[in-house]
């Protein structure tokens, strides 16, 4: 079974840009979850969708946002770039979404902002 | 705020000796606690998922214990060999769904 799957890997965008990752959760797995990592503060929680709905949201301005199609792939979107924006951004699949699940991290994106 | 704490940060040992790392979380709401392994270039790859107090996992030479009512988990690794080298993470998760607290983590790096 192919692993999680993110694109663009790299990705290179000045202050006040917008970017859209993707990311392709594993075969037949219906929850994606995204997440920030910076050097400063750790891996963070951005949001988790569920069957096409956002199920859990962590504490970002609204600038972050996200969406699942039906076929259980996951967009995040960035308005307005900020400096500070400059992370590596993760995302996390799983079979049920349920506490318990194994999630599969998929390579990430690395998105710096200039 | 959830606060999951990691220690060390950071751990150097030679190769066959036996390391152990700590995680704490809080010991309200909890669900589940996560272990991963994450090396340099590659992604975060999952150890354990524990949820009950008591819980004992092992996978290989990699073992983790779990104590909900006081909030801790102990990672063991023994006879560690330099692929062992990563930073393993602990990720508490205090509701239903997917969504993970992680710690600071731990850094081995194990010398031939």
């Amino acid at each position: 079974k192919a692993g999680v799957t993110q694109t663009p890997r790299y990705l290179i965008k000045t202050r006040g840009q917008q970017v859209t990752l993707s990311c392709s959760p594993i075969s037949g797995h219906r929850s994606v979850s995204w997440y920030q990592q910076t050097p400063g503060q750790g891996l963070q929680f951005l949001f988790e969708y569920f069957s096409e709905t956002q199920r859990n949201k962590g504490n970002f301005p609204g600038r972050f946002s996200g969406r699942q199609f039906s076929n259980s792939r996951s967009e995040m979107n960035v308005s307005t770039l900020e400096l500070g924006d400059s992370a590596l951004y993760l995302c996390a699949s799983s079979l049920n979404g349920a506490t318990t699940d194994t999630q599969y991290f998929g390579p990430g994106t690395r998105l710096t902002v200039l | 705020i959830l606060n999951v704490e990691q220690s060390p940060q950071s751990l150097h040992v030679q190769e066959g000796d036996s390391t152990n790392f700590t995680c704490s979380f809080p010991s309200s709401n909890f669900y589940a606690l996560h272990w991963y392994r994450w090396e340099t270039a590659k992604s975060p790859e999952a150890l354990f998922v524990m949820t009950l107090n008591g819980d004992e996992k092992k996978k290989g030479r990699i073992s983790a214990t779990l104590n909900t009512k006081e909030g801790y988990s102990y990672l063991y690794i023994k006879g560690s060999q330099p692929e062992d080298s990563a930073t393993y993470l602990c990720a508490f998760s205090h509701n239903a769904g997917n969504m993970l607290t992680f710690g600071g983590g731990t850094r081995l790096m194990v010398k031939p």
